[in-house]
């Protein structure tokens, strides 16, 4: 039962560095998001895709782009990392983008800027 | 827009005392909402759901929420807390009607303490 698959799980990253946060899902899932966590505030929607192809810009886009590289998978990538990036990066998918499914979410990517 | 809004950030209860964390949602458009739990180093993890089917819903672990519309609120209670509920308690909202946005927007959190 692997659900949402994120890789890594840790990384730390210096000022300007480019990273690729991975994740998979193996629930034949069509829609995919991006969240990041930071203390005090919740979740926040970086980016998502409805179904495979495209993309959308969630609420903290800026910094970010993303890849819908088939159905399972959905990348998201740092060009320029800065320290304000610092956060715990969420994964999730569910089966469409209808209001009542739940979202599934994966375990977590922590990164760190110096 | 929607939004949601927790109130208190952290609460502490005794074992087998009752669980009570808020929730209140702002929403133009009748809402759907979710409570999510999220253990220390790990994802998120549905609790229970509000579709409008029926305004009481129980979910997982023991935990129920009641949607009311009168007071835009979808509090999560348990009769009686167990170690184990030690947990951080997400509300989340997402829009009904033909919005054209389907992702969910959380409220900050309240972290659930247990006393023995």
């Amino acid at each position: 039962n692997a659900g949402v698959t994120q890789t890594p799980k840790f990384q730390v990253l210096k000022t300007g560095q480019s990273m690729t946060l991975q994740c998979a899902q193996d629930m034949n899932h069509n829609s995919m998001y991006w969240y990041r966590q930071d203390p005090g505030m919740g979740l926040r929607l970086i980016y998502y895709s409805a179904s495979e192809g495209t993309t959308d810009k969630g609420e903290v886009p800026n910094g970010y782009n993303v890849s819908r590289l088939n159905k399972r998978e959905f990348s998201l990538r740092l060009e320029s990392a800065a320290p304000s990036q610092t956060s715990v990066y969420f994964c999730a998918s569910s089966e469409g983008v209808r209001h009542n499914q739940p979202q599934h979410f994966g375990d977590g990517t922590r990164l760190s800027i110096l | 827009a929607q939004s949601v809004t927790q109130l208190g950030s952290h609460v502490s209860v005794s074992e087998g005392a009752l669980v009570l964390l808020r929730c209140n949602y702002s929403s133009s458009v009748p809402p759907y909402l979710f409570w999510y739990v999220q253990y220390p180093n790990q994802g998120l993890q549905l609790l229970l759901k509000y579709t409008s089917a029926a305004t009481l819903v129980k979910g997982i672990n023991g935990f129920e929420a009641e949607f009311k519309k009168s007071e835009t609120s979808f509090h999560l209670t348990k009769p009686s807390a167990h170690m184990s509920d030690a947990a951080e308690y997400f509300c989340a909202v997402t829009l009904g009607g033909d919005t054209g946005r389907r992702a969910l927007t959380f409220g900050s959190g309240t972290r659930l303490q247990v006393q023995p």
